[in-house]
């Protein structure tokens, strides 16, 4: 059975990091297309970041060059480093499994990052 | 990469059909065949229930069916069910330097 489970998240001060891990069982994370996905507070969901399986990542412009996106294959285990850390930051953020970038099958339950002083 | 149009909200009765529109470009929707629709209940993990425009993952009821037609995507709920209140969302793969787009999200009200 496929299963991720995401790390806890918790209160960051504005320019301060936090590192995600989402945990992986019943499948290969070095095999998956892993993403991250956000949802602020009462608004949609908003695409984050994404490794393929041959390693090459992507990022969405908003946190493009603030956010860092890794798996331990060892660990089977997806990260989100996340640096300078911004209000608008804040949201639930999920891990998801895909067969390709938009085809994201099994999710994780999301863990909330609020951004506040 | 801007977020794909969708309408904020659409509303049938039980046993109606309703459908939801998903309006990109010609380098998102437009230009390729992978466009997915999520199912969201409050508090809960997105459920894929369409992926590359017209497939349905195992396990969803054959009620939901997509389409796409030049920029425009849509996803169909025939036979609307109480339980198929929720907020759904279109997804694009794009030609920009992100490959994936979510669309704005359309919540669903069965009256």
């Amino acid at each position: 059975e496929v299963q991720l489970v995401e790390s806890s998240g918790g209160l960051i001060q504005p320019g301060g990091s936090l590192r995600l891990s989402c945990a992986a069982s019943g499948f290969t994370v070095s095999n998956s297309y892993m993403s991250w996905v956000r949802q602020a507070p009462g608004k949609g969901l908003e695409w984050v970041s994404i490794i393929y399986a041959a390693g090459s990542t992507y990022y969405a412009d908003s946190v493009k060059g603030r956010f860092t996106i890794s798996r331990d294959n060892s660990k089977n285990t997806l990260y989100l480093q996340m640096n300078s850390l911004r209000a608008e930051d804040t949201a639930v953020y999920f891990c998801a499994k895909g067969q390709s970038p938009t085809e994201l099958a099994f999710w994780g339950q999301g863990t909330l990052v609020t951004v506040s002083s | 990469q801007s977020a794909l149009t969708q309408p904020a909200s659409v509303s049938g009765s039980p046993g109606q059909s309703v459908t939801i529109s998903c309006t990109g470009t010609s380098s998102d929707v437009g230009g390729y065949n992978y466009v997915s629709w999520y199912q969201q209940h409050p508090g809960k993990a997105p459920k894929l229930m369409i992926y590359d425009v017209s497939h349905r993952p195992s396990g969803v009821s054959n009620r939901f069916s997509g389409s796409k037609s030049a920029n425009t995507a849509s996803l169909t709920i025939s036979g609307l069910q109480a339980e198929d209140e929720a907020d759904y969302y279109c997804t694009s793969y794009t030609s920009s330097n992100t490959p994936c787009v979510f669309g704005t999200g359309t919540k669903v009200t069965v009256l």
